[in-house]
């Protein structure tokens, strides 16, 4: 079976600093995607990010960057310099692809504070 | 603007009166899926779609149905609602070619009192 657990239920950072986000997951496929999404107040989901089991390198999207790491089966997000607008839920998922579902971290509750 | 929208967005209603949440996309997705949202337990998928005609259950799929009649549309339908079906309800969709076939993008999600 699949699991995502986000040990960090919530963290309270004050602006401008960097925080990280872990994710841990278990699975027994070789081949899976996982994903982070971000829940902002206004309760939508919005895709972040996708990586594939084969892609194992690091991903810097603007103040945001990805580590993945096969060994540790983690997929860790950092916000650097963070801001009031990063204030939001963000969900960390798996999935093996195809017609299986997301499975879904219980999230992280991130209040930035200014 | 390629989205996917669900209807209506907040909705309070009694025990036992039947209920349909639509949902659409505009990107010619043929995967879709609805999940619930609960607090302490995340998102866990209900139903889902691979194509028109073609729906399986989920990991919650008791009191739910649902229907695929049209590629755009993937309603969601509660016959007798109870209290516990109160939740937060998102509707997803994804391309089934190729890589992008894995990302789901969401809809913006219905909010369900069940009184």
């Amino acid at each position: 079976a699949q699991k995502v657990t986000q040990a960090q239920t919530e963290i309270s950072v004050v602006e401008k600093e960097d925080v990280t986000l872990d994710c841990v997951y278990e699975t027994r496929d070789t081949t899976y995607y996982l994903f982070w999404y971000k829940q902002p107040p206004s309760g939508e989901l919005v895709f972040l990010i996708r990586r594939n089991s084969f892609d194992e390198q690091n991903e810097i999207s603007g103040r945001y960057s990805w580590n993945f790491q096969k060994s540790t089966s983690s997929f860790n997000f950092t916000i650097t310099a963070s801001q009031v607008v990063d204030s939001a839920v963000y969900f960390c998922a798996l999935t093996r692809g195809g017609n299986t579902p997301l499975v879904f971290g219980k999230g992280t509750r991130l209040s930035v504070i200014a | 603007e390629a989205q996917v929208t669900q209807n209506p967005r907040y909705l309070i209603t009694v025990t036992g009166k039947k209920l349909t949440v639509t949902c659409s996309q505009n990107m010619n997705h043929e995967y879709m899926s609805w999940y619930r949202q609960d607090p302490g337990l995340g998102l866990r998928q209900i139903y889902y779609s691979m194509n028109v005609e073609v729906t399986d259950k989920g990991d919650v799929p008791e009191g739910y149905k649902v229907s695929r009649k049209e590629k755009r549309n993937f309603p969601l339908i509660l016959e007798s609602p109870s209290p516990n079906q109160t939740s937060l309800y998102f509707c997803a969709s994804s391309l089934s070619q190729g890589l992008s076939r894995e990302t789901q993008y969401f809809g913006p999600g219905t909010r369900l009192l069940v009184l």
